[in-house]
């Protein structure tokens, strides 16, 4: 079985600073990566996905398959950045929807 | 506007009283999933739907049923809820497991069971 691991459930950083987001995971065959926010009184909506190595909002992450992470990176926080981070993961061709991380709250201070 | 819609967004219960939330997508979307949100846990997936009358267990499907009789619907039912239950509901569609497939998310239905 999958599993994602998110190891800060609290981040704050001062706007203009960089900011990382961990995500580690567990899957024996070959994943589809995901990160997910969640603005304050927002519906969850789709951030990024691996598989279009895309960089939304400034945001970019890498799948590290030696290392099984999919770190969440922005080298210049702003305050709008404020939300809740999930990661997600999906077997590759798999029917099943997706499974998810712990979350972290991130918090950019002005 | 192309969204998933969820009915009720707030909703109080005691123990043991039958209730459906609704979940509707105007996406014609083939899979939906719901999901609850508790604290420290993140969402988890309750079941999902990969098309009409074709339905699966998530991680946690005890204490719920759910049907697919519309491809548009996909109600989640409570028959004996128990406190336990109490959460945040959020019920998803999306296009297939295609590579990148994104999932849309409905506002969430807040439950709590006394």
């Amino acid at each position: 079985a999958q599993r994602v691991t998110q190891p800060e459930k609290l981040l704050s950083v001062f706007k203009g600073a960089p900011v990382e987001l961990k995500c580690n995971y567990s899957y024996s065959g070959s994943p589809e990566l995901f990160w997910y926010v969640q603005y304050s009184r927002q519906r969850l909506q789709l951030l990024l996905r691996h598989i279009s190595r895309e960089s939304i909002k400034g945001f970019t992450a890498d799948l590290n398959k030696g290392e099984t992470s999919f770190h969440l990176k922005k080298p210049f926080a702003q305050e709008e950045d404020s939300a809740m981070y999930y990661c997600a993961l999906r077997p590759r061709g798999s029917a099943r929807q997706l499974t998810f991380g712990s979350g972290t709250q991130l918090t950019v201070l002005p | 506007e192309a969204q998933v819609t969820q009915n009720p967004r707030y909703l109080i219960t005691v123990t043991g009283k039958k209730l459906t939330v609704t979940c509707s997508q105007n996406m014609n979307h083939e899979y939906m999933s719901w999901y609850r949100q508790d604290p420290g846990l993140g969402l988890r997936q309750i079941y999902y739907s990969m098309n009409v009358e074709v339905t699966d267990k998530g991680d946690v499907p005890e204490g719920y049923k759910v049907s697919r009789k519309e491809k548009r619907n996909f109600p989640l039912i409570l028959e004996s809820p128990s406190p336990n239950q109490t959460s945040l509901y959020f019920c998803a569609s999306s296009l297939g497991p295609g590579e990148g497939d994104e999932q849309y998310f409905g506002p969430g239905t807040r439950l709590t069971v006394t």
